[in-house]
């Protein structure tokens, strides 16, 4: 079935350090993809999404470029603030259903 | 409007025991979404409603478990007979969109510990 893998965490970085978190998906035809984030205590939120390919997602200066050939949707910023610290879950819709992966922490040490 | 809203945030019981879950959803949305999530996993999707239509069911959801939405607006989970592996916590959704294109707005969750 469809499915969505990415990088186990933690990952920790320091502040105003470039940042990927890599995503791939498995589905059939060319599901719309999501990077939701869930910062501490509160719910999770939907960051950035591409609906077809080639299309990229941005938002609060992160990025991510739905990758046909690559199948990948890689989450990329610049330049990581303490307050980027979360969880973050790259998903796909399937079937009105979105199908999330199992979330990469994230940590950015002042 | 101040989102979705889901109660108990939390609830501890004892093995056996039934449970129910409530949520309160974005007021205009028409779907609205169960997931659980367990530690170190994403969420995990269990039903969703169209209005007050069960349109889909998880074929990983145990017989223990239903839900409802009876008049399209709120909806509650039901456990019956809770076992400890039923500890998680449980996510609602709501959305506008037809078909999954569009955003899902979370509620924080109702966390179940099963003892």
């Amino acid at each position: 079935g469809d499915s969505v893998t990415q990088m186990e965490g933690p990952v920790t970085l320091s502040e105003e350090a470039c940042l990927t978190i890599n995503c791939t998906y498995t589905a059939t035809g060319y599901p719309s993809l999501f990077w939701y984030v869930q910062y501490p205590g509160e719910g999770l939120q939907l960051l950035l999404k591409a609906t077809k390919a080639d299309d990229k997602g941005s938002n609060k200066g992160f990025e991510a470029t739905y990758r046909k050939e690559t199948t990948s949707f890689h989450l990329e910023k610049g330049s990581v603030q303490v307050s980027d610290s979360a969880v973050y879950f790259c998903a796909l819709n399937r079937d009105d259903k979105i199908i999330f992966g199992k979330g990469t922490r994230l940590h950015i040490l002042p | 409007d101040t989102g979705v809203s889901q109660d108990p945030r939390h609830k501890i019981t004892k093995r056996g025991q039934n449970v129910t879950f409530r949520c309160d959803p974005i007021s205009e949305h028409n779907r609205l979404y169960w997931y659980r999530q367990t530690l170190g996993q994403g969420p995990e999707f269990l039903t969703y409603f169209q209005n007050e239509a069960q349109l889909e069911k998880s074929r990983l959801l145990s017989d223990r478990f239903s839900a409802e939405r009876p008049k399209g607006s709120f909806s509650t989970l039901e456990i019956q007979r809770t076992e400890q592996g039923d500890s998680a916590m449980y996510l609602c959704a709501s959305s506008l969109a037809q078909g999954a294109t569009g955003e899902l707005f979370f509620g924080e969750g109702s966390r179940l510990t099963v003892l």
